[in-house]
């Protein structure tokens, strides 16, 4: 079935650093990839998304690219900030053989960011 | 705009007590979904609905109870309350079920078995 595995956590940086997350995923046909955020005492939000291979998603300094070839979609930014601290889900779009997918999402295990003054 | 709302924020039952957890969405989504978020795990989906009147279930959804008789709404019934309930529970909509299509969520209901 399909799985979305996350780098452990949690992760501290000093603000200004760059920052990596990693995200791997299985599943079957082409999914939609996420990755969702949740701060401190709220519901997630989508940060960004990419819906075929080689598509870049972006928003607010971080990036992800969807690479079919390591079915990897890591999380980037050059210059995290003290605000960026929250936790961070990568996630896949379900395709049933059918390829609907009822929007039902796949969710790793998140990746709790600390970042520091 | 509220966007999706959930009631209570806080909740503790003792075991095999029931309650109701709200959900309302003001956005006229058609997809509603209730996941549970355990400690260092990711959301798992409890139930979906397509639409009013059609709900199936997710991946874990023993011991738990949706009905969908308005767009708007999405409430989640635990019977028989256990311990391995005690969870934080958010309710999620959007537009359509495509497989690119953002998901709303709200701020999540924490809920304690003891």
């Amino acid at each position: 079935g399909n799985s979305v595995t996350q780098m452990e956590g949690p992760v501290t940086l000093s603000e200004e650093a760059f920052l990596t997350i990693n995200c791997t995923y299985t599943a079957t046909g082409y999914p939609s990839l996420f990755w969702y955020v949740q701060y401190p005492g709220e519901g997630l939000q989508l940060l960004l998304k990419a819906t075929k291979a080689d598509d870049k998603g972006s928003n607010k300094g971080f990036e992800a690219t969807y690479r079919k070839e390591t079915t990897s979609f890591h999380l980037e930014k050059g210059s995290v900030q003290v605000s960026d601290s929250a936790v961070y889900f990568c996630a896949l779009s379900h395709l049933s053989s059918g390829g609907t997918s009822y929007g039902k999402l796949t969710f790793g295990q998140g990746t709790i960011l600390t970042v520091h003054p | 705009n509220a966007g999706v709302t959930q009631t209570p924020k806080f909740r503790i039952l003792k075991i095999g007590q029931s309650m109701t957890l709200q959900c309302t969405q003001d956005m006229n989504h058609n997809y509603m979904y209730w996941y549970r978020q355990d400690p260092g795990m990711g959301l798992k989906l409890i139930y979906y609905s397509v639409g009013a009147g059609i709900t199936d279930k997710g991946e874990v959804p023993n011991g738990y109870n949706v009905s969908r008789s308005t767009t708007e709404d999405f409430p989640l019934r635990l019977e028989l309350a256990a311990p391995s309930q005690t969870s934080v529970y958010f309710c999620a909509s959007s537009y359509a079920g495509g497989g690119a299509n953002e998901q709303f969520f709200g701020p999540g209901t924490r809920l304690t078995v003891l």
